[in-house]
């Protein structure tokens, strides 16, 4: 079954508005990575926080990683309607070999403006 | 866009057809990967290539076929395809373990629809 589960699967906010979004996963892992991807693109890097890591910053995004409670949350502050996208979290488990991701089904975010 | 092209960016073939997707990075990367994201399932790994040697196949059906000629370049060939097959196939690189850096850098994809 799929290591990385987002939760919601759907957001829709103003422009402006903070939006978060959670990832569960279940077994331990390496890293855990946040990914964006516009409507049929590629999926573009955002964050990596390692599993010795409890909070990482980058612009406007904000991640943290709570291992105990084997979840993650992506927050993004003030947004805009070019954040809109999917959102996947992505494991690299301990299990696993040669940069082994495992992705979640993602969350789709809507920016109105 | 990022370091990694992928061509074509669509393409539509029949059941008997014969294609192949090409991949390429311009990263300086060792490890090179296909994933398969159909709609409303979670992104599939398929197969993965460190230095040229394949490390993972994913229990990928043997209609797709793969080829890493060097680190650069990543091939999919694929024959016999059935209309589940259709979906968009994405490339990807990255840094071995080994070198440090674990985030991957995905190409646009290629868009396959199995008529």
């Amino acid at each position: 079954s799929q290591q990385g589960e987002e939760d919601p699967q759907a957001l829709s906010i103003q422009e402006g508005e903070n939006a978060t979004m959670n990832c569960s996963y279940k077994t331990s892992i390496n890293n855990l990575q946040w990914y964006r991807q516009n409507s049929g693109r590629g999926l573009v890097h955002l964050i990596l926080i390692r599993s010795n890591e409890r909070e990482k910053h980058s612009g406007r995004l904000r991640v943290t990683l709570d291992t105990s409670k084997k979840s993650s949350s992506l927050l993004i502050t003030a947004s805009r309607a070019a954040d809109t996208a999917s959102y996947f979290c992505a494991t690299d488990g301990i299990s696993g070999g040669y940069n082994k991701l495992i992705f979640g089904a993602g969350t789709r975010l809507a920016v109105h403006p | 866009e990022t370091g990694v092209t992928q061509t074509p960016r669509h393409l539509v073939m029949g059941m008997t057809n014969k294609k192949s997707l090409k991949c390429e990075q311009h990263l300086g990367h060792n490890a090179m990967y296909w994933y398969k994201q159909s709609a409303k399932k979670p992104l599939e790994l398929m197969f993965v290539y460190n230095f040229k040697e394949q490390t993972e196949n994913n229990s990928v059906p043997s209609r797709f076929s793969p080829e890493c000629p060097n680190s650069s370049h990543l091939f999919l060939h694929l024959h016999t395809l059935q209309p589940e097959d259709s979906a968009l196939y994405l490339c990807a690189s990255s840094h071995s373990p080994g070198q440090g850096g674990y985030e991957q850098y995905f190409g646009p994809g290629t868009r396959l629809t199995v008529t």
